[in-house]
Order: structure tokens, then sequence, then C-alpha cells
């Protein structure tokens, strides 16, 4: 079984400051994937970023980074420089890389974030 | 060239009626998904198929009946709706490996 925990349901963040939300994750699958995804007002889901267990080092993809802690269970999203576009609900989900765990997203309840000009 | 696409965006109906939201995925993906957002934001995996097979099915009522044509395509079928079935509905694809992609969602109302 997965589990993904948020514990922030809403964060503040003043503009061109960075942010740090949280998530802590448990499964039994030996390797899995670890993702967040952003979701705007409007409503759509938009990946941001993915870190693979096995991955050696942190992903970033712009001003998005994953700060990954295995031993910990932690897989943190990181962003710098925060834009006022940035405010949404943002998830964290994994899913497991072998068996019937890699045919689910399992996601975490969310963080609202909002950027303050 | 949109990568997932669900229709419709919004759907209202009444109790009882039935309804179909259709999702196309053209990234040439093997696995999709169906997962229902409540109001709290929750996303919760309904059904996910594999090379059109089903692979799993969450406690969903018998009233949704998901049917995938070929690999490209899940749809979602839902009879006799009741109230507590409105949410956004999203229909999402991925490889193995890697991120699933989202369709733009389905609101259901129903009334």
């Amino acid at each position: 079984a997965q589990k993904i925990t948020q514990t922030q349901p809403g964060m503040f963040v003043q503009e061109k400051e960075a942010v740090t939300l949280d998530c802590t994750y448990d499964t039994s699958d030996p390797s899995y994937g670890l993702f967040w995804y952003k979701q705007p007002s409007s409503g759509e889901m938009i990946f941001l970023i993915y870190q693979g267990s096995y991955d050696q080092q942190n992903a970033t993809e712009g001003r998005y980074s994953l700060n990954f802690q295995k031993a910990r269970k932690s897989a943190n999203l990181v962003i710098s420089a925060s834009q006022l576009g940035d405010s949404a609900m943002y998830f964290c989900a994994m899913r497991g890389l072998s068996g019937a765990g890699s045919y689910q997203l399992t996601f975490g309840k969310g963080t609202k974030l909002s950027v303050i000009p | 060239d949109t990568a997932v696409s669900q229709t419709p965006k919004y759907l209202v109906t009444q109790m009882g009626n039935d309804k179909s939201i259709k999702c196309e995925q053209n990234l040439g993906h093997d696995t999709m998904y169906w997962y229902k957002q409540d109001s709290k934001k929750f996303l919760k995996i309904m059904f996910s198929y594999n090379n059109k097979e089903l692979i799993i099915n969450e406690t969903v009522p018998n009233r949704f009946s998901p049917k995938s044509p070929d690999k490209a395509h899940l749809n979602l079928h839902i009879n006799s709706l009741e109230l507590g079935d409105s949410a956004v509905y999203f229909c999402a694809s991925s490889r193995r490996e890697g991120p699933a992609f989202f369709g733009q969602g389905t609101r259901l109302t129903v009334v």
C-alpha cells in the first residue's frame, strides 16, 4: 500500500521568496516514482517534476526542485523566486515501478499555496 | 495537438440519468486512468487500464463502468446518477514509468 502525507493545508509566501512544500510517503514497493502536480484555480492538473527512487541526484526543473531524502521518506518541493502565478494547489503523488502499484498514482491531500505581492 | 482530451468539460444532469465522459490520449501511453476529485480537492483513483485491460478497480459503485475500445481511449459511463456523484472527474495516461498526464477534467453536477 502507498500513502502520501502533506501536512500543510495552506501556505503563504512573499513574491520572489522561496518556499518549501512538505511531502512524506510510505510504500512497500522497492522502487517507486515521486511526482508533484500543480492545480491552479482553472482546474487543470499540471505535472511539475519527477524523482525516481533510484536517482542519485535531486530532480530540478527550472524554478522547481525536489528535495528527496530517501531515508526520511520525504520528497519536498522547493519553489524558488515565487511568482503570483504560482498561487495554486500543489499535490504530491507516488507510484510504484513494479507490480500492481505501478498502475496507480496515489495522491496526498494537497497544499494550497498563496503568493503575496 | 492536445495530449489527453476529455469531453465534455461541464456536465449538468438530473438524478437518475445516464451519462458518459469520453477520454482520448495521443501520447502513445499504455496506461490510462480515471480519477475522482471531490469537493475537498482529494484525488482518488477509480480505475486503471493497461493495454485495454482493467488493472485497478477501486471501491466504486457498479453504476460506474469504464470502457476501453483501444489503448488510446478510456470512456466512463455512469448509470442512475446520484447527487453524491457530483465531482470533477479526470482522465489521465502514462507510460510504465514517468508522470501521468491529465485531461482538463469534467465537472459533473447532478441536480
